[in-house]
């Protein structure tokens, strides 16, 4: 069975400071998918990342990068220089049997960011 | 990215009534799942709806309850049925979009639902 743990729950910074959010998945499967998704207020799930886990290559885009760590099955984001847009519920997801399989995701970290 | 469209966005329902839930995806998928976000919760997978058979429904989730049609590949429906304050939550269903190398998946708006 999957399963991914987002040991944070909720984390406040104030803008402009970096902030990592953690996630640990467990899984038998040698190929298997993570995803992030940003939930803001409104609701709706967005897409933020996939990597497979034959690709360990880190990965920036803008503020938002993502570090891949099969040794200790960890797919961590960090946030450069937050924003108070980036206040939201924060999701890590597994997927195995193909990225178009179901998910399994973490309980989600409620970032909040100050002015 | 994909363009998966719900109906409702949201509603205010009785005790023992039902509704249901209408997802559009812009192009043909094979496989289109059903999730359900309690209040302050995280998503749990509810059912995958293949085309043309029968939705495979995860543990603790029946189709009794959960009724789900896909009578084509780009559409979908979900049934909430006699419902139950406890039935009340966002519900999402999300299709695979993109190339092979890149296919991922995205979700709908959600469906904010609130039995009383």
């Amino acid at each position: 069975a999957q399963k991914v743990t987002q040991a944070q729950t909720e984390i406040s910074v104030v803008e402009k400071e970096d902030v990592t959010l953690d996630c640990v998945y467990e899984t038998r499967d040698t190929t298997y998918y993570l995803f992030w998704y940003k939930q803001p207020p409104s609701g709706e799930l967005v897409f933020l990342i996939r990597r497979n886990s034959f690709d360990e290559q880190n990965e920036i885009s803008g503020r938002y990068s993502w570090n891949f760590q099969k040794s200790t099955s960890s797919f961590n984001f960090t946030i450069t220089a937050s924003q108070v847009v980036d206040s939201a519920v924060y999701f890590c997801a597994l997927s195995v049997s193909g990225a178009n399989s179901k998910l399994t995701f973490g309980k989600g970290i409620t970032l909040s960011v100050r002015p | 990215s994909a363009v998966i469209s719900q109906k409702p966005s949201r509603d205010i329902c009785q005790r023992g009534t039902s509704l249901t839930i209408q997802c559009q995806v812009d192009s043909q998928v094979t496989m289109m799942f059903w999730y359900r976000q309690q209040p302050g919760q995280s998503l749990t997978l509810i059912a995958t709806a293949n085309q043309g058979s029968e939705a495979t429904y995860e543990s603790g989730f029946v189709i009794d309850k959960f009724p789900i049609s896909r009578p084509n590949l780009t559409f979908s429906t979900l049934t909430v049925s006699n419902m139950s304050p406890e039935d009340s939550s966002i519900y999402l269903c999300s299709a695979p979009r993109g190339s092979s190398l890149s296919e991922t998946q995205y979700f709908g708006p959600g469906t904010r639902l609130l039995v009383l």
